[in-house]
């Protein structure tokens, strides 16, 4: 069936280091993926996301990777602050599935100043 | 300015109670959605409205109806609590259905005695 997993349930980094958050996916007909983060008592926040058609995308600090071939998707934050500490989610979304996001488990990032 | 409004944050409530959750948004999008997040942190949507047409109704038991007045809201009711529909709800929109990102809200945590 459809499935969104996470590789690490918990990610601890030095403050200022590089963070990869790793995801993966079972829907090859998935063509679109997304990632948000979570902060304690708050909802979902959107940093970023990435369609089919692209292996890469860049935001301010962040880079989502797509690997098709492997079903894969990462995260990279870089120079990760402690404002960064948060449950970070990815999602897939499949056309015409009425735009139903599939969420993956979640991994905590802990970032030690 | 809040983009997507939910109200209570809070509900604690016995079992075979009757409550309701409220969503608002003022992001002017057509599509508007409901998840649960279990106490594992995994979300899972539940429904789906776009101009207050139901879209999704992702196999959610009957106790759970979701209204729509108009295109800005989507409230939940739930009928006859059960100690498993303890989680945290999250409400969220997008612009039509099959857009993203979706937009969250802050999230209701109900609470079964």
């Amino acid at each position: 069936g459809e499935s969104v997993g996470l590789h690490l349930p918990t990610l601890s980094v030095q403050e200022g280091d590089n963070s990869i958050i790793n995801c993966a996916y079972s829907n090859s007909a998935s063509d679109y993926f997304i990632w948000y983060k979570q902060e304690s008592g708050k909802g979902p926040q959107f940093i970023i996301d990435i369609r089919s058609n692209m292996d890469k995308r860049q935001g301010q600090r962040v880079t989502v990777l797509l690997n098709k071939t492997v079903k894969h998707l990462s995260l990279q934050i870089a120079a990760t602050q402690p404002g960064d500490s948060a449950v970070y989610f990815c999602a897939e979304n499949q056309r015409n599935q009425g735009g139903k996001l599939i969420f993956g488990q979640g991994t905590e990032l802990s970032v030690k100043p | 300015d809040t983009a997507v409004s939910q109200t209570p944050k809070y509900l604690v409530t016995q079992m075979g109670n009757d409550k309701s959750i409220k969503c608002e948004q003022n992001l002017g999008h057509d599509t508007m959605y409901w998840y649960k997040q279990d106490s594992k942190k995994f979300l899972k949507i539940m429904f789906s409205y776009n101009n207050k047409e139901l879209i999704i109704n992702e196999t959610v038991p009957n106790r759970f109806s979701p209204k729509s007045p108009d295109k800005a809201h989507l409230n939940l009711h739930i009928n006859s609590l059960e100690l498993g529909d303890s989680a945290v709800y999250f409400c969220a929109s997008s612009q039509r259905v099959e857009a993203q990102p979706q937009h969250f809200g802050d999230g209701t945590r109900l609470s079964i005695l």
